[in-house]
């Protein structure tokens, strides 16, 4: 069975200082990997998917196959990056999404 | 373009009674998923629906269903509510099963 796992469940940085949510999935087959946020009051958005290899806000994710791992990253933290963020896998058929249980990141100024 | 809506946003019901919680979709989208998402287990996925037919299931009991119209609007329905069944419910849609899926709001139940 596939499983998503979120070491942090509570990661805090300075404005400005790199930051890096780790990511680890185990799924027998070839996974469809994702970044969701969530904003104080909002609904759960898309930042970022592994196929795509696209820079959202600035976070950048890389799916390392070897390691099972795909970690979000910023180089330079801001205040507004303050959220719950999820990584998600999604299998290769249909739409079922298993998400990790989240990390709160707080961005202090 | 308007995004997921669920409705209604809060419920308040007491064990034993039953509940149904709506979901519509972007427009154009046909593909529905419910998720669960509480404090001590997270997200989890509780049911697909593509054209009107469950795809997918999750490890919920059978007091859990769900059902999706021919405009693609889905509905879930939970019976004989539990104090374990209070959370969040989340409604996701996407064009196909492999698109990107958009969320709801949610509807937050709580089970007296």
């Amino acid at each position: 069975a596939q499983r998503v796992t979120q070491p942090e469940k509570l990661l805090s940085v300075f404005k400005g200082a790199p930051v890096e949510l780790k990511c680890n999935y185990s799924y027998s087959g070839s996974p469809e990997l994702f970044w969701y946020v969530q904003y104080s009051r909002q609904r759960l958005q898309l930042l970022l998917r592994h196929i795509s290899r696209e820079s959202i806000k600035g976070f950048t994710a890389d799916l390392n196959k070897g390691e099972t791992s795909f970690h979000l990253k910023k180089p330079f933290a801001q205040e507004e990056d303050s959220a719950m963020y999820y990584c998600a896998l999604k299998e290769t058929s249909g739409s079922r999404l298993t998400f990790g249980e989240g990390t709160q990141l707080t961005v202090n100024p | 373009k308007a995004g997921v809506t669920q409705t209604p946003r809060y419920l308040i019901k007491t064990r034993g009674q039953q509940v149904t919680l709506s979901c519509s979709p972007i427009s154009g989208h046909r593909s529905v998923s419910w998720y669960q998402q509480t404090p001590g287990q997270g997200l989890q996925f509780l049911f697909e629906y593509f054209s009107e037919t469950q795809r997918n299931k999750g490890n919920f009991p059978g007091r859990f269903s769900g059902r999706q119209f021919s405009n693609s609007r889905s509905e879930m329905n939970v019976s004989t509510l539990e104090l374990g069944d209070s959370a969040l419910y989340l409604c996701a849609s996407s064009f196909g099963t492999i698109d990107i899926q958009y969320f709801g709001a949610g509807t937050r139940l709580s089970v007296l």
